[in-house]
């Protein structure tokens, strides 16, 4: 199916354990980027990517690493994972056409650290 | 201070209503607004997109800018329960480097009741 899908939609992990959320995106879009979203503070950036093997940090990049080997594929990963990081994880992904940098969103991915 | 306020709410109104969301900002270089629209457990979708100050209306949406007085509004006329959501205002610099690197306020949760 055409457009942006994450992998897992939800997850529990442990704490000091890797963890790696999944975006994939069918649209050929330049632009990737992971945000957070937490109770009172909306989203925040974490990465972002201009184009494959191009990546940055955004506003909250602490404890993430990010890649991007193709164009379709932006893997976050949490090295070792903090009680603090748990939260949702949106992908998003924005082309050149259309509304200039309008973002469009995955469904999310759950993440719980115990 | 946060960059971005927005009230989170709850907000709950009765059908047929007209609902006023409201924004506040301290960046005097951001000049692309946005709204997006969340349903529980997905990803935010974009709602009304503007450039610099004045009006926008899309049907039933109307976005507001004032870039003097750092402050964007979204009224929704004649509110159906399917606009019961979470809505957010994002916003961002010009220029390429801000590409899709959006600033978000905390999210309004609204309730539209039968």
């Amino acid at each position: 199916d055409a457009g942006i899908t994450q992998s897992p939609r939800y997850k529990i992990t442990e704490t000091g354990r890797q963890v790696t959320l999944m975006c994939h995106q069918t649209w050929s879009h330049s632009y990737m980027f992971w945000y957070r979203q937490d109770l009172g503070h909306g989203l925040r950036l974490i990465y972002y990517s201009a184009a494959a093997d191009i990546t940055d940090k955004g506003e909250v990049p602490d404890g993430y690493v990010v890649s991007r080997s193709k164009t379709e594929n932006f893997p976050l990963t949490l090295e070792s994972a903090t009680r603090s990081q748990t939260s949702v994880y949106f992908c998003a992904s924005a082309g050149q056409g259309g509304n200039a940098g309008e973002l469009f969103f995955g469904e999310g991915s759950r993440l719980t650290v115990l | 201070q946060k960059e971005v306020e927005q009230d989170p709410g709850p907000l709950s109104v009765p059908e047929g209503a007209i609902v006023s969301l409201n924004c506040t900002y301290s960046n005097s270089a951001f000049q692309y607004f946005m709204w997006y629209r969340q349903y529980s457990r997905k990803g935010p979708e974009l709602l009304m997109y503007t450039y610099s100050s004045g009006n926008k209306e899309d049907g039933r949406f109307t976005a507001q800018v004032d870039k003097s007085s750092k402050y964007i509004s979204l009224f929704i006329r004649d509110s159906q329960p399917s606009d019961s959501a979470t809505y957010l205002c994002a916003m961002r610099n010009a220029g390429g480097t801000s590409y899709g690197k959006l600033t978000f306020g905390q999210g309004t949760i609204l309730t539209v009741h039968p």
